[in-house]
């Protein structure tokens, strides 16, 4: 079946640091690929997604390229801020549409220190 | 903006009680989902509906209960809260395109 694995956290960086968050995944077919965000105390919220291999998603400074030569959606951005503290969960969706066709990774916490 | 709002936002109770932790969105989406969130952030799915009338279980097993008699509205319920219900739960709906809109969820704790 399908699976997503991201890097386990908490991670760590100081202000300003670049980021990288390791998201690969398992998949039959041509799935739909997602990073959403969670902030303290909230619900998830999407943060940006990429549909066909080589597309990139960007949002808020965060970028994540879907390659399907290495089966991954790593999320990155060159200089991350306190306010970028937060959980973050790889997805992928296989299509259709819906949660039942949605599997989320396990989550990655990240905290910035000033 | 997403429209979808859970209530009440925290929520305290002895064992035995019965709770309904309630969902309405205002998007008119059909999808609409419930997810446990357990301390380690991992989310699991405990109940879907595709639209009024239609309520399917998750991939984990839970002793609560949905019903889905308006599109709007997704209340889960629960008829005898446990310490082992004790935990984050998240309601969101569908666009149909895979994206989700979460609400800000309801913590629960049960004595």
């Amino acid at each position: 079946g399908d699976s997503v694995t991201q890097m386990e956290g908490p991670v760590t960086l100081s202000e300003e640091a670049f980021l990288t968050i390791n998201c690969t995944y398992t998949a039959t077919g041509y799935p739909s690929l997602f990073w959403y965000v969670q902030y303290p105390g909230e619900g998830l919220q999407l943060l940006l997604k990429a549909t066909k291999a080589d597309d990139k998603g960007s949002n808020k400074g965060f970028e994540a390229t879907y390659r399907k030569e290495t089966t991954s959606f790593h999320l990155e951005k060159g200089s991350v801020q306190v306010s970028d503290s937060a959980v973050y969960f790889c997805a992928l969706s296989e299509g259709g549409g819906g949660a039942d066709g949605l599997t989320f990774g396990k989550g990655t916490h990240l905290i910035i220190q000033p | 903006e997403a429209d979808i709002y859970q209530t009440p936002r925290y929520l305290v109770i002895g064992t035995g009680k019965k709770i309904t932790l309630e969902c309405s969105q205002t998007m008119g989406h059909d999808k609409m989902y419930w997810y446990q969130q357990d301390p380690g952030m991992e989310l699991h799915l405990i109940h879907y509906s595709y639209g009024v009338n239609s309520t399917e279980k998750g991939d984990l097993s839970s002793e609560s209960t949905v019903s889905r008699i308006r599109t709007e509205h997704f209340p889960l319920t629960l008829e005898s809260a446990r310490p082992s219900h004790t935990s984050q739960y998240l309601c969101a709906s569908s666009d149909g395109y895979s994206q989700l809109f979460f609400g800000s969820g309801t913590q629960l704790s049960v004595l």
